[in-house]
């Protein structure tokens, strides 16, 4: 059974970074065959992904957060994680880290999700 | 990116009624479509990939059809489990989009 669980602070102050970590059980992330994402979830933007990274360390960024967020992967720990710099207000979210299956050729689609985790950007 | 509009917002329905859910991308992407169900407080959870291939598990009274532009999730016999909010998601183009959401409430 897949499970994805979320990690961190729950609360950040505005310009600091924002440091999440995901532990995946009942899957490999050294598998060839899956990405590992970061999704948020607010009342003002809806679902919004964030970006995903391959077993390689291959990365996929939004452009609208392409220049404050990283990835890593750590196979040996079988989890990943993720970094959002200079936070304000507007990064309040509930994260999610989810798995991306290949279903074919060049696809791959959301499959798993974490239970997700609430960040509060506050002073 | 691509926009992806749903609709209802909101749609009012009793158990044993047949409902529609439309998603329409604001480019074509194929029939590289997910419908996700999410309930109060939990992850959202995986039904339909391709836009018609049921996920592993999801009951067969859920159906999804469409390709590029416009798409629709059905569900014949709405029973009490399937109050909740239904999204739409492509992921024909990074970063994947999301529709708004369609709550689906008891009348």
């Amino acid at each position: 059974q897949v499970q994805l669980q979320e990690s961190g602070p729950g609360l950040v102050k505005p310009s600091q970074t924002l440091s999440l970590t995901c532990t995946v059980s009942g899957a490999s992330t050294s598998s060839g065959n899956h990405y590992w994402s970061w999704i948020r979830q607010s009342a003002g933007k809806g679902l919004e992904s964030i970006g995903r990274i391959y077993t390689t360390g291959r990365t996929d960024y939004n452009p609208s957060l392409k220049s404050r967020v990283s990835m890593s992967v750590d196979t040996s720990k079988n989890e990943f994680s993720l970094k959002l710099t200079s936070v304000t207000a507007a990064d309040t979210a509930m994260y999610y880290c989810a798995r991306e299956v290949k279903g074919g050729i060049a696809e791959y689609y959301i499959d798993y999700w974490g239970q997700g985790t609430l960040v509060t950007v506050s002073s | 990116d691509v926009q992806m509009t749903q609709s209802p917002s909101t749609v009012s329905a009793s158990v044993g009624d047949r409902l529609n859910i439309t998603c329409r991308a604001s480019h074509p992407i194929s029939r590289w479509l997910a419908w996700h169900q999410q309930k109060p407080g939990k992850a959202p959870k995986l039904l339909m990939y391709k836009a018609s291939s049921l996920e592993s598990g999801v009951p067969s009274r859920f159906s999804g059809s469409g390709s590029g532009t416009e798409f629709t999730l059905s569900i014949i016999s709405l029973q009490p489990d399937d109050f909740a909010m239904y999204y739409c998601q492509q992921y024909n183009n990074y970063p994947w989009t999301f529709g708004r959401g369609t709550k689906v409430e008891i009348k």
